[in-house]
Order: C-alpha cells, then structure tokens, then sequence
C-alpha cells in the first residue's frame, strides 16, 4: 500500500459546482497534511494546510481531515477554469522532517 | 523578495556526463530537499538537508549527489550512473517546523540527448 493515495483522475467538473479531492494515508500517526496545485510545467504552489480534525476554510478553498479514517479531502467552491490544474495531497509523519506526496488527481473546469 | 531560485530552468546531458542543478535560497530554511517528477507521476524524493554539512538519501537517491556547505545553496548532480535522468527536478526548503509546508522553485527539466 502506498503511503499516500489519491485518484490519478482526470476529474471533470461544470463550471461554477464543486470539486472535491480525496486523498488517504496509511501512517496513523502522520500530523500534518497540504493540498499543493501544479499548473502544467509549473512548480507546486501550497494552497491549504490541515493538522486537526474537522474543516479548515480559505476562500473558495475546504480542506477536511479525518484522522481516524486517515482522509483528507479539498473542496473547491464554485469551480473556475483557472482551478484546472494537478492537485498534490502531502503527508508529514510524526518524527520526520519530510513531505509523503500523493501521485496527483488532474482536475479539468469545464466552461 | 524571498524565495528559491533554480537554475538552469532547462538542461540538456548528453550520454556519461554528470550535470548538476543549482538551488539557493534566501528564506534563511534550514531544510531543503530534492524531488524529481516523472511526466503524470507525483514526486519522488532524491536527497534531502537539514542542516550544513549533513545530509540524508531520499527513496531514489542512487545515480545522484549533493552538497550543502552553506545554508543558501543545496545543488544536486545527476550522474552518468542515473540511467533515466530525463524529469523535472523541484528543489524545496521548509523551516523545518512540522507545521509548514514547503516552498518549492521553479523547477529544472532535464532532457538526456
């Protein structure tokens, strides 16, 4: 099992509705969780951080976390085509001073 | 502004030559990192510091090699031993706190010729 796992996608959304990102973990006692987005050829931009349980809101931006099911999930809020882009989850173990990431869920806004 | 700068943005290793990748940056971070991204793939760790003069082998280190002499600078060399070092290489630095994420450059894409 890999340490993080997300659907590789694509995944394809109306404009204006919600996307929603899922992402698991096998380390129980992972700590700390990031949603990056990657525009095709760009480098990884962080847009959330989560370490509690419940949800976190930026903006059209939910991060959720459920430590007890090792989830997390991003919500996007009335999708735009500028959110078209690959969305990374990335994991911190307790004791490590490194990122676990994802292999990426391509999401696509169509107009 | 602070930030990470990589260069060269693209790089060209002709077959058995070493090549290496520059990444400095003035956010005073005490971690940096090396990942490499394979096209539709996430990324993959290859060496990662976290202070000068130490430094830790990621998940697909061989073929590669690194130094960090000072705070600022964390370059990486790929090897002739790397085989496949056609990807995009992403260097990052963090502060280390478990609370934050990290801050990546803008990325160096190596074609083998």
């Amino acid at each position: 099992q890999k340490e993080v796992e997300q659907n590789s996608g694509p995944l394809s959304v109306p404009e204006g509705a919600i996307a929603s990102l899922n992402c698991t973990y096998s380390d129980r006692v992972s700590q700390s969780f990031f949603w990056y987005r990657q525009y095709s050829g760009k480098s990884p931009e962080l847009i959330m951080s989560i370490y509690s349980n419940g949800d976190k809101e930026d903006g059209r931006f939910t991060a959720q976390l459920n430590k007890a099911s090792q989830y997390v999930s991003l919500l996007i809020r009335d999708s735009q085509p500028s959110d078209s882009a690959t969305y990374l989850c990335a994991v911190r173990i307790q004791g490590a001073q490194k990122l676990v990431f994802g292999q990426g869920t391509r999401l696509t806004i169509n107009p | 502004d602070g930030g990470i700068t990589q260069s060269p943005k693209y790089l060209f290793r002709k077959e058995g030559q070493n090549v290496t990748l520059s990444c400095e940056q003035n956010l005073n971070h005490d971690a940096m990192y090396w990942y490499r991204q394979d096209p539709g793939q996430g990324l993959r760790l290859i060496y990662y510091s976290q202070i000068v003069n130490d430094f830790q082998k990621g998940d697909i280190a061989e073929g590669y090699s690194v130094s960090r002499e000072k705070k600022e600078s964390f370059p990486l060399t790929v090897t002739s031993a790397q085989k496949n070092p056609t990807a995009f290489y992403l260097c990052a630095s963090t502060t280390g706190g478990t609370a934050y994420g990290y801050t990546f450059g803008s990325g160096t894409r190596l074609t083998v010729v």
